[in-house]
C-alpha cells in the first residue's frame, strides 16, 4: 500500500523466541497502530502511537511491546513468542483529524511453531 | 461497551442482487463509522464512512444507513458484482483516534 510498508511479509519462528515486526511510513502521519487479525475476531488493537515516544496499550497488548523513536517507524516486539500469537499483523496510519480513517499496510503473516 | 457486533459472518449473493451487512454498537461516544473492504492477502481499505449526525451516505453502489436511536448501521451494496467478493468490516471510532472493528463478513457474489 502506498506510503506504508510492513516487514517481513511472512515469518516462521519458534516458541519462546523474540520477534520484531516493522512498520514504516512515508506519509508523516501522527498516529500509528498495530492490529492483529484472527478469524472470528476481526481486527483487534494491540498498541498504538500518537507521536514519537508516545504509545499506549490496546485491547490485546499482553505479550507485546512497541517502540517509536522516529515518526516514520513503529516496531512491534513479541518478547517471547507463543503459539497463540500466530496471526496476521497489520500496521495502520492515520492523520488523526477529520474523516480520513486509517491506511493499512499489507500485513505480516506470523507463524509460531 | 467498546464492542461492535457485525452480522452475518458470511453472505452469498447473486450477481446483480443487494448485499446487506449489519452492525450494532453500545457506546454512544463513538463519533465516526467507517466500513473497510479487504481482499485476500491485502490490508483492509477504507470503503465509505459516516458520522452519526447523518442518516444515510451513498457513494456509487455503496450506501451506509445509520440509525442513531437504535445504535445500528448497515452497508448496502447495490447491483453486487463478483469483484465485490471480499471481507467487509464495520468499525467505530473512540477517543484517541482508535477504531474498534466488527468481526467481519465474508461476501461472495455468484456470477
Amino acid at each position: 500500500d502506498a506510503g506504508i510498508t510492513q516487514s517481513p511479509r511472512h515469518k516462521v519462528t519458534e516458541t519462546g523466541t523474540p520477534v520484531t515486526l516493522r512498520c514504516h511510513q512515508t506519509e508523516n502521519h501522527r498516529y500509528m497502530y498495530w492490529y492483529r487479525q484472527d478469524p472470528g475476531h476481526g481486527l483487534r488493537l494491540i498498541h498504538y502511537s500518537y507521536g514519537v515516544k508516545d504509545t499506549d496499550k490496546g485491547e490485546v497488548s499482553d505479550g507485546y511491546s512497541v517502540s517509536r523513536s522516529k515518526t516514520e517507524d513503529f516496531l512491534l516486539t513479541l518478547e517471547s513468542a507463543t503459539s497463540s500469537q500466530t496471526s496476521v499483523y497489520f500496521c495502520a496510519i492515520s492523520q488523526g483529524t477529520g474523516t480520513n480513517g486509517y491506511t493499512f499496510g499489507s500485513g505480516t503473516r506470523l507463524t509460531v511453531v | 461497551q467498546q464492542q461492535v457486533k457485525q452480522s452475518p459472518q458470511s453472505l452469498i449473493v447473486q450477481k446483480g442482487g443487494i448485499s446487506i451487512i449489519n452492525c450494532a454498537y453500545e457506546n454512544t461516544a463513538f463519533d465516526y463509522f467507517p466500513w473497510y473492504q479487504q481482499f485476500p492477502g491485502k490490508g483492509p481499505a477504507l470503503l465509505i464512512a459516516i458520522r452519526p449526525d447523518v442518516s444515510e451516505k451513498k457513494e456509487g453502489r455503496f450506501t451506509i444507513s445509520f440509525n442513531k436511536s437504535a445504535k445500528q448501521f448497515s452497508l448496502h451494496i447495490m447491483d453486487s458484482q463478483p469483484g465485490d467478493s471480499a471481507t467487509y468490516f464495520c468499525a467505530a471510532k473512540v477517543g484517541g483516534n482508535k477504531l474498534v472493528f466488527g468481526a467481519g463478513t465474508i461476501l461472495r457474489v455468484k456470477s
